[in-house]
């Protein structure tokens, strides 16, 4: 398996633009898991899923952000105006079972001008 | 909130010297308790893990102890190097609120020749 994918690997973007970044899981995983990784607060759990179903979002700093899995292989995070403050590496992370390692994506670095 | 407690950073150290990263956790029950590694630019990685008391997980020369008494899974390595120079995470998983990995900041390490 090839890992965790994620795509873009860098996006830049204008405010008040909408932006959606992408995640593979790997395949048979069965939780997906959202960071946002910044300097001033670290790596910060989003969201995450379990067999396509959001399990907790309590994360997700405001309603400008939503997060989809319409299926075991694909996941979207998106940013609805996007803001400066969204800049950030947001990682997507899967694993197989309950108390599991979890695998990392690359990051998507974002910025927001 | 986050469930865990770990050494703050950043951390500088000679190569050769011996390394200690304190980690606490908040659980009921008995976690699974997990050291990440992150390099510059990539994602996280698995280093070490432990999922009972008691056992100790161990990886490229680093080593860590489940306690449940203290609740601690502190990070140790005998002699450090160049290449070790990296933010660590201690994660413990399946706590009271479920499957989240909390990570926080990290612990950064910065080795010198």
């Amino acid at each position: 398996d090839a890992g965790v994918i994620q795509s873009p690997r860098h996006e830049v973007t204008e405010m008040g633009q909408e932006v959606t970044l992408r995640c593979k899981p790997i395949s048979g995983h069965d939780y997906l898991f959202w960071y946002r990784q910044t300097m001033m607060r670290g790596l910060e759990l989003l969201i995450y899923f379990n067999n396509n179903v959001p399990i907790d979002d309590s994360g997700m700093p405001e309603d400008r952000f939503s997060a989809k899995m319409p299926n075991a292989s694909f996941s979207t995070l998106k940013i609805q105006p996007s803001e400066p403050r969204d800049s950030a590496v947001y990682f997507c992370a899967s694993s197989f079972a309950w108390g599991t390692e979890a695998f990392f994506g690359q990051g998507t670095r974002l910025t927001v001008v | 909130g986050n469930s865990v407690t770990q050494m703050e950073g950043p951390v500088t150290l000679s190569e050769e010297a011996f390394l200690t990263i304190n980690c606490t956790y908040t659980a009921t029950g008995y976690p699974s308790l997990f050291w990440y590694v992150q390099y510059p630019g990539e994602g996280l990685q698995l280093l070490l893990k432990a999922t009972k008391a008691d056992d100790k997980g161990s990886n490229k020369g680093f080593e860590a102890t489940y306690r449940k008494e203290t609740t601690s899974f502190h990070l140790e390595k005998g002699s450090v190097q160049v290449s070790d120079s990296a933010v660590y995470f201690c994660a413990p998983v399946n706590c009271p609120t479920g499957n989240q990995f909390y990570f926080g900041t990290g612990t950064s390490l910065t080795v010198i020749p």
